[in-house]
């Protein structure tokens, strides 16, 4: 049973430009987060996406934005990168229901702007 | 509104030592406590979860944990650490019953295993 896969591993953009990043998630769930991880610091919830919706979204600018498919897998798009875009990007799943309330992690990408 | 602290930014040990991080959460609402622990360049892995009932919970490589309400703590122990155990440690709270299971996370712990 395959986990959380993300795409790429690495990546290293330039200042305004743009970028996506590419989550699928684990069999069976239908839920996908995103978290962005600077360097030292935990991970910062972006938004979280349930039937192709943004259900709910932290305390980031609308450079930051995403998809979802009609197979659950997720993008996460960030336009006009800064340097402080730098940081690990982490995606996560869960399934639907109020009891299962655990996030499966993928291995995250990290992001270098230079 | 909920928050996190992890106090110690390090904690150093020897291995068979025995080693408590400490959790502190802030939130006027019930919540749902994890532990997740992430080595070098890797994602993180779920260590334990309390969600209800018994205030002490065990998770995965030996590690243990006990919520103390009164105290609103979610300290993490283990009675013998190894040297694979070196990572960080990351405590997490989540809204019990919110729309989503959005996860507010601490800064981390860095646990050092010294031989």
């Amino acid at each position: 049973d395959a986990g959380v896969t993300q795409s790429p591993t690495h990546l290293i953009k330039t200042r305004g430009q743009q970028v996506t990043l590419r989550c699928s998630p684990k069999s069976g769930h239908d839920t996908v987060s995103w978290y962005q991880q600077a360097l030292g610091q935990g991970p910062q919830f972006i938004f979280q996406y349930y039937e192709e919706e943004e259900r709910q979204r932290g305390n980031f600018p609308d450079r930051f934005s995403g998809h979802q498919f009609p197979n659950y897998s997720s993008e996460l798009n960030v336009n006009a990168l800064l340097l402080g875009d730098s940081a690990l990007y982490l995606c996560a799943s869960s399934p639907t229901g109020t009891a299962s309330y655990e996030q499966y992690f993928g291995p995250g990408t990290r992001l270098t702007v230079t | 509104a909920q928050s996190v602290t992890q106090l110690d930014s390090q904690v150093p040990v020897f291995e068979e030592a025995p080693v408590e991080l400490r959790c502190n959460y802030s939130s006027s609402v019930s919540v749902y406590l994890f532990w997740y622990v992430q080595y070098p360049n890797q994602g993180l892995q779920l260590l334990l979860k309390y969600l209800s009932g018994s205030t002490l919970v065990k998770g995965i490589n030996g590690f243990e944990a006990e919520f103390n309400k009164s105290q609103t703590s979610f300290h993490l122990r283990k009675p013998s650490v190894h040297i694979s155990d070196t990572a960080e440690y990351f405590c997490a709270v989540s809204w019990a019953g919110g729309a989503t299971n959005k996860l507010i996370f601490g800064t981390g712990t860095l646990l050092a295993v010294q031989p």
